[in-house]
């Protein structure tokens, strides 16, 4: 079974500071995912990434970063947490041929709350 | 641009009712259509997909089917259970080669014994 984990299940930051959120998956896959989660808004994707180094924006990118110096670790970063990014954020992994190439394989999610 | 519109929930059944989740979709191309569910506490999962018209998507009981003409992909269950309670996501992939995904608002469901 895919296995995508998160570094942590609730974070508790302040306002300026700078937050790292990890995401690890364990089948190779070539893509991965980081999007946020906020009630009436559905899940907004923020960045990917589709190899190694390799980044694109998503819908929601302002205000983040991110990493991908191994195939396996994404991280998400935020230069300065603001308030307004207090929210659910999600990663997930997809490979990038076969017959689950279209199947995104999520972790369980970090709750990040900015005070 | 793509979109997904979902019906607004929640959705509150009884145990052994019928369920049905409306969705419908804007989307250049053929695109392959998913939904997924988010358990209490826990990341999204796939429940089921289909990727052309008329191909009828099934798991857990879950059923969904592709109509191309009227652009939906509703999901029903003939007999929910309490262990159905999860929000639900719509979603849909247009292709292309970075299979990004545009998910629908979700429905949150809740079935009481």
């Amino acid at each position: 079974d895919v296995k995508v984990t998160q570094s942590s299940r609730y974070l508790v930051k302040r306002t300026g500071e700078k937050v790292f959120l990890e995401c690890v998956q364990d089948m190779d896959h070539e893509n991965m995912f980081w999007y946020r989660q906020d009630p009436g808004l559905g899940l907004r994707l923020i960045y990917f990434s589709y190899d190694v180094k390799m980044k694109e924006k998503g819908d929601i990118p302002e205000g983040y970063s991110v990493s991908r110096e191994k195939k396996e670790r994404f991280s998400l970063i935020l230069e300065s947490a603001s308030t307004n990014q207090t929210s659910m954020y999600l990663c997930a992994s997809t490979p990038a041929g076969g017959p689950k190439v279209e199947t995104q394989y999520f972790g369980p999610g970090t709750r990040l709350l900015v005070l | 641009g793509n979109s997904v519109t979902q019906m607004e929930g929640p959705v509150t059944l009884s145990e052994e009712a019928f369920l049905t989740i409306n969705c419908t979709y804007t989307a250049t191309g053929y695109p392959s259509l998913f939904w997924y569910v988010q358990y209490p506490g826990e990341g999204l999962q796939l429940l089921l997909k289909a990727t052309k018209a008329d191909d009828k998507g099934s798991n857990k009981g879950f059923e969904a089917t592709y109509r191309k003409e009227t652009t939906s992909f509703h999901l029903e269950k003939g007999s929910v259970q309490v262990s159905d309670s999860a929000v639900y996501f719509c979603a849909l992939n247009s292709g292309g080669s970075n299979y990004k995904l545009t998910f629908g608002k979700g429905t949150l469901l809740t079935v009481n014994p």
